[in-house]
Formats: structure tokens, C-alpha cells, sequence
């Protein structure tokens, strides 16, 4: 089946330093990326929308000067955490959306996640 | 009311049982609908989808759809500990949108 990677796995930054996760689809062409967030033990929240070539969408309560996405080519969408706070320790992951011919374009593939810890 | 809701468990059954589990949306456009399993510190994994009403087989896992109730149910035969993991509903909005709106999760203990 599709994947998606994600990288790094884990991460450990300091207070006030920003820290990238990358998020690449390896085997179709993705149109359409989603970064959420997850704390332990809750479900996912969605944090934005990142569409090839354009601006992400971002979802209401989350700061776009903060988490800055890039969305650069079809394969890779970039989640960029800025001034990162002890707060912004968690579970990020992405997903991408399959929308390639010959496809439904409704499934929807996540990569492995990244944990951050902002110390 | 939230947009899918699920009940968050713990469910516990005996191995080899019968797991069911439930999902409510509040959306009746949607259209697509999923389930996927979540080990603890992993990201999810895409068990099933289904986008008709009726059920839909695949191995031991049965999604079932009624659009009517906004209900979807997963169903897992022969359950095994390995299934031992959170089960997340997510549901596609309808019309344009891509989003996933996801449940939070029922969590499934499988007793040996």
C-alpha cells in the first residue's frame, strides 16, 4: 500500500528554538497533506490543511505564525514549529491524501509520527 | 454535540470472542468512512473503509454502515490480544472538504 514517512521520529529541542518535521509521500503524488497533533491519550486533532503550491488552511485555535507548513512539491509538506514551548510537546503526524488516477482519492495514508519534546 | 463520537471504553473481551464497536457522526452529507487502529505511541493504521450502506468483509474485521442512523459499527472476529489497541472512527465530511473528523477512540483489551 501507499506510505507516507515522517521525519524525525523523535526530537528533542530547547525552549525557544524551532524544529521541522518532514512529511513525504513515497509513492504517489499527494495534492493534499494534513498535520495533526495528538496528546497522550486523546484523539487527533486536526491542526491544518496544506495543499500543494498554495497556503495551508488552518484550523480555528491554531496559530499559523507558529506552525508554519510548507507544502513545497507534490511529495513532501514540511510542519515547521516555531519558538517552541514546553506546550508544544507532543505527537505530531501527518497524512496524505491519494488522489492519483485511478484512485478514489478518499483514502487517506498516515506517516509514523513525531514525537517532540520541548525542554 | 460532538461531530463523530464514540464510546472510549475500555471494551474488554475474552479471546476468540466477538469485539464490537460503535461510531455516531452528526453529519449526514458525509460520504466516506473509516476505521483505523492506533497502538499506543503509534500513528494510526487504516483497517477499513466504507462509503455504502450494507456491510463490507475483509478477513476478520465487518464494517457496518446505516446513513439512515449515522452509524457505523467494526466489528472483529476471533479477536486476538494483538487487537488490543484504540479503534478511531473518522469520518469524511461531504461535499468538498477533505478533512477527516475523527472519533476519540474506543480502546480494546483483548483478555487471553
Amino acid at each position: 500500500g501507499a506510505v507516507v514517512s515522517q521525519h524525525p521520529s523523535r526530537v528533542i529541542c530547547k525552549s525557544g528554538t524551532s524544529v521541522k518535521i518532514e512529511c513525504r509521500s513515497l509513492d504517489f503524488q499527494a495534492t493534499t497533506m494534513f498535520w495533526y497533533r495528538q496528546f497522550p491519550k486523546q484523539s487527533l486533532m486536526l491542526m491544518a490543511t496544506s495543499n500543494e503550491g498554495s497556503k495551508a488552511t488552518y484550523e480555528q485555535g491554531v496559530e499559523k505564525d507558529k506552525f508554519l507548513i510548507n507544502h513545497a512539491s507534490l511529495t513532501l509538506s514540511t510542519l515547521t514549529v516555531t519558538s517552541a514551548h514546553p506546550e508544544d510537546s507532543s505527537f505530531y503526524i501527518c497524512s496524505a491524501r491519494d488522489g492519483g488516477v485511478g484512485t478514489s482519492g478518499n483514502t487517506i495514508y498516515f506517516g509514523e509520527g513525531s514525537w517532540l519534546t520541548v525542554v | 454535540q460532538k461531530e463523530v463520537e464514540q464510546n472510549s471504553g475500555p471494551l474488554s473481551v475474552p479471546e476468540g470472542a466477538i469485539a464490537s464497536l460503535n461510531c455516531t457522526y452528526s453529519d449526514r452529507v458525509s460520504q466516506s468512512f473509516f476505521w483505523y487502529r492506533q497502538y499506543s505511541g503509534k500513528s494510526p493504521e487504516l483497517i477499513m473503509s466504507i462509503y455504502s450502506n450494507g456491510d463490507k468483509e475483509d478477513g476478520r474485521f465487518t464494517a457496518q454502515l446505516n446513513k439512515a442512523s449515522q452509524y457505523v459499527s467494526l466489528l472483529i472476529r476471533d479477536s486476538q490480544p494483538s487487537d488490543s489497541a484504540t479503534y478511531l472512527c473518522a469520518v469524511k465530511g461531504g461535499g468538498a472538504t477533505n478533512k477527516l473528523i475523527f472519533g476519540t477512540g474506543t480502546l480494546l483489551a483483548v483478555q487471553p
